[in-house]
């Protein structure tokens, strides 16, 4: 079994949408949480980080946390065609990462 | 503040050959993390240095190895390529490697 688990997509969705990405994870000790998008060709780069259950918002994003189902999940509200791309879900202690969700949105 | 820096960003070799990949992490960042980046294996973490030191590894054969510099500048090396190599080799730097880490472009490798 794999320390993360995340649905490949690819996900498709019309503009102005709300997307939700999610992960689960076998490992509790893991306490950070994070979320990369990566552009075809480019590194990934970090869009949340959160240490704690609960929610966290930023602009159109919400990170969602959950320990006691080793789960998280990224909202994304008002879905724009700039935001087509792989996400990675994070976690550590060491870092482990998901193997990314393909998001399309459709203008 | 310039973020993290990749050279090359593209490379060829032939099998059999070996090959060294470079990091500039963020000026401050102490913690220097190598990853590959397959499509069939997604992100995979190889190792992480800390103040010149591994301080973990990951799941990869001796035949990719690393250090790490006092400017904390790192270099990766993999000999004796195979074609299963060929990847994108992502570096990422954070300043004490709890908290989060940035991403630099990448070298993107290609075995022949």
């Amino acid at each position: 079994q794999k320390e993360v688990e995340q649905d490949p997509g690819p996900l498709s969705v019309p503009e102005g949408a709300i997307v939700s990405l999610n992960c689960t994870y076998s490992n509790s000790a893991f306490q950070y949480f994070m979320w990369y998008r990566q552009y075809s060709r480019k590194g990934p780069e970090l869009l949340m980080y959160t240490y704690s259950s609960g929610n966290k918002e930023d602009g159109r994003f919400t990170a969602q946390v959950d320990k006691s189902s080793k789960y998280i999940s990224l909202f994304i509200r008002d879905s724009q065609p700039s935001d087509s791309a792989t996400y990675l879900c994070a976690m550590r202690n060491k870092f482990y990462f998901g193997s990314g969700t393909k998001l399309n949105v459709k203008p | 503040k310039a973020g993290v820096t990749q050279t090359p960003r593209y490379l060829i070799k032939t099998r059999g050959q070996q090959v060294t990949l470079s990091c500039s992490p963020i000026s401050g960042h102490r913690s220097v993390s190598w990853y590959q980046q397959t499509p069939g294996q997604g992100l995979q973490f190889l190792f992480e240095y800390f103040s010149e030191t591994q301080r973990n590894k990951g799941n990869f054969p001796g035949r990719f190895s690393g250090r790490q510099f006092s400017n904390s500048r790192s270099e990766m090396n993999v000999s004796t390529l195979e074609l299963g190599d060929s990847a994108l080799y992502l570096c990422a730097s954070s300043f004490e490697g709890v908290e989060t880490q940035y991403f630099g472009p990448g070298t993107r490798l290609l075995v022949l």
